[in-house]
């Protein structure tokens, strides 16, 4: 089992739906990163998340340090929001990456 | 905003050559950087711990003969990987922590290494 699930590993959607996608851990953590990486491979930091919920622009982000789980939302998606989204999880830079969601949103 | 500049962004090279990546903070000072890779459909992976005015800590499996890291200032860390094979080829990805310990990442976009 990995120590940083990411589910669906798929994902496609029309224009203006919303968007979850989830994410569970087992280790123990100071910080859970959500990053956005597009085709090419660039990657972009979205959110750090410690506790509670994070917000910015059509993005949004949770957690439950309890269940040790994460959700990532995106409301009215775009076909621009096409891209692999990870969840890392652990201390400082010391991360465990999940496996990606593939998300493919659809004009 | 904090912004961690990569560069090259992509590279090829021959079979034996060294090839040097640099991981630059624009706008802040990074005691720690740390630098992942990714090989094709695979997570990325913590490779090694790179501190500023001291050795790196490399995780388990990564060769820091092959894979030499230097943090010379407090804000440029480079990644050389030394005679380079194509099962090198991989992407390479660093992160500043903006404040020690404080879990205030910023990464680079990322260098992609073909290596023929």
């Amino acid at each position: 089992k990995n120590e940083v699930e990411q589910s669906p590993q798929n994902l496609t959607a029309q224009e203006g739906e919303f968007i979850t996608i989830n994410c569970s851990y087992s280790v123990g953590i100071s910080a859970l990163h959500w990053l956005q990486q597009h085709p090419g491979g660039g990657i972009v930091s979205l959110f750090m998340l410690s506790s509670g919920k994070k917000k910015h622009g059509r993005l949004i982000a949770t957690i439950n340090i309890q269940e040790k789980h994460s959700s990532l939302h995106i409301t009215a998606s775009h076909p621009r929001d096409s891209a692999v989204y990870i969840c890392a999880a652990g201390s400082q830079g010391n991360l465990i990456f999940g496996k990606g969601t593939k998300l493919s949103v659809k004009p | 905003g904090a912004v961690v500049s990569q560069h090259p962004s992509w590279v090829i090279c021959k079979s034996g050559t060294s090839v040097k990546i640099e991981c630059r903070s624009l706008d802040f000072q990074a005691t720690t950087m740390f630098w992942y890779r990714q090989f094709p459909k695979q997570s990325l992976m913590l490779m090694a711990t790179s501190n500023e005015g001291s050795k790196a800590t490399y995780e388990q499996g990564v060769e820091k003969d092959k894979f030499l890291i230097n943090h010379a200032s407090l804000t440029l860390s480079t990644l050389t990987v030394t005679s380079a094979h194509p099962e090198d080829s991989s992407f390479y990805i660093c992160s500043a922590d903006r404040t020690s310990g404080a879990n205030v990442l910023t990464f680079g976009a990322g260098s992609r290494l073909t290596v023929l």
